[in-house]
């Protein structure tokens, strides 16, 4: 199984400040197809995720322009530019590759 | 806006069974790759089961391979995922999802076994 290993497991962070996490994946996620699936998903507490970025860089409809991905080869990261304090909560990286697809083990970030 | 309303979690023994169901609405059930993630309690998520758009190919990670079933009634826009033989480890909130140029997610139901 492709293995997602993320850091920091922990972020606390200063509203108005970026971010930045990073998810490293345990072989290249590129497909068949060409396309290398890797997302990034977002739990609010007491919610149920919900995707951000998908296919490293693509922002979803409706997330901030603050929220970018970027990566490639085994590499990825996840920045806010701007943390807000609706951005908090739980992020995981997530390899949509290969089978069985695999999600990072979740990095949790939370105001100072 | 897009619904997927999970039910059919509960308690249950191990050994026992459940049977999940997922109902869609507004958006293009039939044309979407679905499947169910899980959560255990206080943890990160677990993909469990993939169903192609036609129901003709079905993925399942190794831990609930031989003992869930997913399936789905386009003509119903449901989702389904038959467990069986139960272990505790199963415990979890199960989330229904679909996958494809939009990502959609359910509430959630939470499956308890345990004796």
């Amino acid at each position: 199984d492709v293995v997602m290993t993320q850091s920091p497991l922990s972020l606390p962070v200063t509203l108005g400040q970026p971010a930045s996490i990073s998810c490293r994946s345990s072989q290249s996620l590129v497909h068949s197809d060409g396309n290398i699936y890797l997302h990034w998903l977002h739990q609010r507490p007491g919610q149920s995720p919900r995707r951000l970025i998908y296919k490293i860089s693509n922002r979803d409809s409706g997330v901030p322009d603050r929220f970018s991905g970027g990566g490639s080869g085994t590499d990825f990261t996840l920045r806010i530019s701007r943390v807000e304090a609706e951005d908090v909560g739980v992020y995981y990286c997530l390899q949509h590759t290969h089978w069985p697809h695999t999600f990072g083990q979740g990095t949790k970030v939370e105001i100072k | 806006e897009v619904y997927l309303v999970e039910s059919g979690g509960g308690w249950v023994q191990p050994g026992g069974s459940l049977r999940l169901s997922c109902a869609a609405s507004q958006f293009t059930f039939s044309n979407s790759w679905m499947s169910w993630v899980r959560q255990a309690p206080g943890k990160g998520l677990e993909w469990a089961a993939n169903i192609k758009p036609d129901g003709s190919e079905k993925q399942y990670v190794d831990s609930v391979k031989g003992r869930f079933t997913i399936s789905r009634d386009n003509a119903k826009n449901s989702l389904y995922l038959q467990m069986n033989s139960l272990r505790a480890e199963d415990t979890a909130v199960y989330y229904c999802a679909s996958w494809g140029a939009s990502n959609h997610w359910g509430q959630g139901t939470l499956v308890t076994v345990s004796s």
